[in-house]
């Protein structure tokens, strides 16, 4: 079956802009996360998802960033006003409740 | 401190050998812990679910010790398409109770022919 998909898989932008990552989960799966990865860093929580419950927005490094989730599936991540320090690879992730995660591919946003 | 702890590495070691990674977690109310790995410029990928009892997958061995909060990673056999990060990841038991999970900076092995 698929996976999940992200989509693009690179973004170059300009300083200033307006980015938006797309995440389509595994189909069932509840639950729906967002982490970014720096070069060589670990792995950061930014956002999840869980049904209708209202989103936990805890990982958020500011309001520059948002995401949605329409219709319990696709999210959209939206970052305002890129930065240069907002380059990084960023992960969507989908699970059932109470299980393990699994990981799309990625958007590798890289803002100049 | 850090909420999910690992040492770095790298972990340099020959074909066929054994080695074990550590991972000390800071939350005792964590709630379930996996191992995944991480290819370079990959996403991560579920390795294994560590359960307390301890469990094998091949030649992946995962144990989880609750009392001293901590888990490992014994791989056997080591074979050169284990070259990898493996990340230590750990389940729920934060502050804010959210289901996230929180991720270890992972160890670096790579094996070597």
């Amino acid at each position: 079956g698929a996976g999940v998909s992200q989509s693009p898989s690179n973004k170059v932008t300009e300083k200033g802009k307006d980015v938006e990552l797309r995440c389509d989960p595994i189909s069932g799966h509840t639950a729906l996360y967002w982490y970014r990865q720096s070069l060589g860093q670990g792995l950061e929580f930014l956002i999840y998802f869980q049904g209708n419950s209202a989103p936990d927005k805890s990982g958020l490094p500011s309001d520059r960033f948002s995401a949605e989730r329409t219709g319990g599936s696709v999210s959209t991540l939206t970052i305002q006003r890129t930065q240069q320090e907002d380059s990084a690879v960023y992960l969507c992730a989908s699970s059932l409740d109470l299980s393990p995660q699994f990981f799309g591919p990625g958007t590798r946003l890289t803002v100049l | 401190r850090k909420e999910v702890e690992q040492d770095p590495g790298p972990f340099n070691v020959p074909e066929g050998a054994t080695v074990a990674f550590n991972c000390t977690y800071s939350n005792s109310a964590s709630q379930s812990f996996f191992w995944y790995r991480q290819d370079c410029r990959k996403e991560p990928k579920l390795l294994m679910s560590v359960y307390s009892s301890g469990n094998e997958d091949g030649r992946f061995t995962a144990q989880l010790n609750r009392a001293s909060q901590y888990i490992s990673l014994l791989i056997r056999d080591s074979k050169l398409s284990d070259s990898a990060t493996y990340l230590c990841v750990v389940l729920g038991g934060t502050d804010t109770g959210r289901r996230a999970l929180t991720f270890g900076s992972g160890t670096r092995l790579q094996v070597q022919p």
